[in-house]
């Protein structure tokens, strides 16, 4: 299967670490992107090929791969982050596919 | 800075078609692919299918049969169509480029309802 799976809802005190994980087989091949959406926001990239922060994204987040296990770490958690956050990868037939997503909530 | 701005019909009728259009401002279509994306009302995002300026698209297999994406270079647009659209095509419907394999600049997102 190509699926990307996330652990559905994630809590955070201010100021601690938080990580999240997202599991498939096709992160064994290819990186994972991840992303921020806020409600009624478009989705934000926070990190792109694994470890790359775009340009703007603060260098709290930051992104590893590990075996079949993409995941996205906030070192530092700030009440801004509280959002939805997916993560991304093609799969080996072409195709793109998102994952289940993680409700982050800042504590 | 590259934007996208999207735009089209919100609200349509079972069996009717969909179609949107989105606007590059700012950048060009070469070297990247474009794609539309979608999320249906509290439910993850949905890859659609995606367009390189050559006009080679690739499909999301699920709506393959429903779905054309198209580009028009002269005017920095590339549009999406999805026919006989039900009410499981009632979501939020992106464009977005493609760098790196991910997404990095998205439109502002448009509602479509299908309802009869």
């Amino acid at each position: 299967s190509s699926d990307l799976t996330q652990d559905p809802v994630v809590s955070v005190a201010l100021g601690q670490t938080v990580r999240l994980t997202c599991q498939g087989d096709s992160l064994r091949t290819y990186y994972a992107s991840w992303y921020q959406q806020k409600p009624g926001q478009a989705p934000l990239l926070v990190i792109y090929a694994k470890d790359k922060r775009p340009s703007g994204i603060p260098d709290r987040f930051s992104g590893s791969r590990s075996g079949n296990t993409a995941s996205l770490t906030i070192t530092g958690a700030q009440a801004e982050d509280e959002a939805d956050y997916y993560c991304h990868s093609p799969d080996r037939s072409g195709n793109r596919v998102f994952g289940t997503g993680t409700k982050v909530t800042v504590l | 800075q590259v934007q996208l701005q999207q735009w089209g019909a919100g609200l349509l009728k079972p069996s009717e078609t969909l179609s949107l259009t989105c606007a590059l401002y700012g950048g060009s279509f070469s070297a990247h692919r474009w794609g539309w994306l979608r999320q249906p009302p509290g439910q993850r995002l949905e890859w659609i299918g995606e367009i390189i300026d050559s006009g080679i698209t690739n499909y999301n297999p699920s709506l393959k049969s429903r779905v054309s994406v198209s580009m028009d270079t002269s005017r920095n647009q590339f549009s999406l169509h999805l026919s006989s659209v039900t009410a499981a095509d009632t979501a939020v419907y992106f464009c977005a480029r493609l760098y790196t394999d991910a997404w990095d600049y998205w439109g502002q997102g448009t509602l479509v309802s299908v309802s009869s």
